[in-house]
């Protein structure tokens, strides 16, 4: 089966560059995501990684991936106070329902 | 670009009764749409896929005479949790996938509190 494995907690100073890690299991899955949750909302697409991409980079985004290692990261540079928030990897592994699984999340904290 | 609306944002109910959560995708169809839920702290986890014109599929250990979804038409979906008990207490977040593969769509959440 799939799961998906973040670290809970990363807090960084502000202007410094935040990297967010996760790992998978399915090496089937066909698209990565990053989503950013803050505060009682929802779901904000931040970017994805097709599964033959090595790496995306979008404004201060960048998107790492091994497949060998089943590794995917996210870097934010210049971390602003806003961006604190909770991160979520998600994997769509192809079976043609595409819903989600997410990982457990990863807590950012931006201290001024 | 496409949205998902939620309604409501939020609700308190009593022990007992029947909450209705509208899921509304306002500028492209869903003939599917899937519902989470998110215990505070934790991840969403996949409750149900809600398919237009026929039966929602559960995931395991989801009751579906507890939480009863209805995909009326192919911008509604609808997700009733019936004898609301304290710990049904959550956030219930829908998605639905857009016209590719690349993305899918979340509504703003529903944070339900049984009291």
């Amino acid at each position: 089966g799939e799961d998906v494995e973040q670290s809970l907690f990363l807090s960084v100073r502000e202007g410094d560059s935040s990297v967010i890690n996760c790992t998978y299991t399915d090496s089937s899955s066909t698209y990565l995501y990053w989503y950013k949750q803050e505060p009682g909302a929802g779901l904000q697409l931040l970017t994805y990684i097709f599964s033959n991409m090595d790496m995306k980079q979008d404004q201060r985004l960048t998107v790492l991936l091994n497949k060998k290692d089943k590794h995917l990261s996210l870097r934010i540079a210049d971390t602003q106070t806003g961006d604190s928030a909770i991160y979520f990897c998600a994997e769509y592994w192809g079976t043609g329902r595409r819903a989600l699984t997410f990982g457990s999340g990863t807590r950012l904290q931006v201290q001024p | 670009g496409a949205v998902v609306s939620q309604h409501p944002s939020w609700v308190i109910c009593k022990s007992g009764t029947s909450v209705k959560i509208e899921c509304r995708s306002l500028d492209f169809q869903a003939t599917t749409m899937f519902w989470y839920r998110q215990f505070p702290k934790q991840s969403l986890m996949l409750m149900a896929t809600s398919n237009e014109g026929s039966k929602a599929t559960y995931e395991q250990g989801v009751e579906k005479d507890k939480f009863l979804i209805n995909h009326a038409s192919l911008t509604l979906s609808t997700l009733t949790v019936t004898s609301a008990h304290p710990e049904d207490s959550s956030f219930y977040i829908c998605s639905a996938p857009g016209g590719s593969n690349t993305e899918a769509f979340f509504g703003q959440g529903t944070r339900l509190t049984v009291v």
